[in-house]
């Protein structure tokens, strides 16, 4: 079974700018949930979406955003790029049926950088 | 508080010494406990997950789950410089869509 992608692995752009990251979860798994890594704030949850709707979201600014499409293939996007939005993104799909029982499956992340 | 704790680390073991990983959590209804391994530069990859208080081994980890004292571990036996890595323990809260982790704690196994 293939594990989650992320696409693109890495990007460059600049502040003011906005960025669409995208990730296709295991074949079977509805749930997507979506993480900001830094070094000084670890993993930081951004949001969770399931059967294209969002559940969950953490406690991060409008300028982060996220869908998820039918064939549960989700985007995140980030507007108006700041400095401090340098950090690499991960995306994590699971069955999201089972609650507490879930188990969440880490892509390769998109390392993002503004300068 | 924050939601779940970890001490940061570093933590140092000489090779075939056990490595002992805390983790504590504040929310007392959460269900679910998972230990991912983190390799610099690398996506967490799930090392093993618990549901019920007590321990649960698999090859040379231990998970080890105590409700009543919201407090999760790790061990990891005869430790190898390959298992030097952030560790991040994971909780699913009450609800049960969201997993929080904690800032992880770094390893070194000496050779």
């Amino acid at each position: 079974k293939a594990g989650v992608t992320q696409t693109p692995r890495y990007l460059i752009k600049t502040r003011g700018q906005q960025v669409t990251l995208s990730c296709s979860p295991i074949s079977g798994h509805r749930s997507v949930s979506w993480y900001q890594q830094t070094p000084g704030q670890g993993l930081q949850f951004l949001f969770e979406y399931f059967s294209e709707t969002q559940r969950n979201k953490g406690n991060f600014p409008g300028r982060f955003s996220g869908r998820q499409f039918s064939n549960s293939r989700s985007e995140m996007n980030v507007s108006t790029l700041e400095l401090g939005d340098s950090a690499l993104y991960l995306c994590a799909s699971s069955s999201g049926t089972s609650g507490a029982g879930d188990t969440q499956y880490f892509g390769p992340g998109t390392r993002l950088t503004v300068l | 508080q924050k939601e779940v704790e970890q001490n940061s680390g570093p933590l140092s073991v000489p090779e075939g010494a056990i490595a002992s990983l805390n983790c504590t959590y504040s929310d007392r209804g959460s269900q679910s406990f998972f230990w991912y391994r983190q390799y610099s530069g690398k996506s967490p990859e799930l090392i093993m997950f618990i549901y019920s208080n007590g321990d649960k081994e698999d090859g040379r980890f231990t998970a080890q789950l105590n409700k009543a004292s919201q407090y999760v571990s790790l061990l990891i036996r005869d430790s190898q410089p390959s298992d030097s890595a952030t560790y991040l323990c994971a909780v699913i809260n009450t609800g049960g869509f969201k997993t929080i982790f904690g800032a992880g704690t770094r390893l070194f196994v000496k050779a």
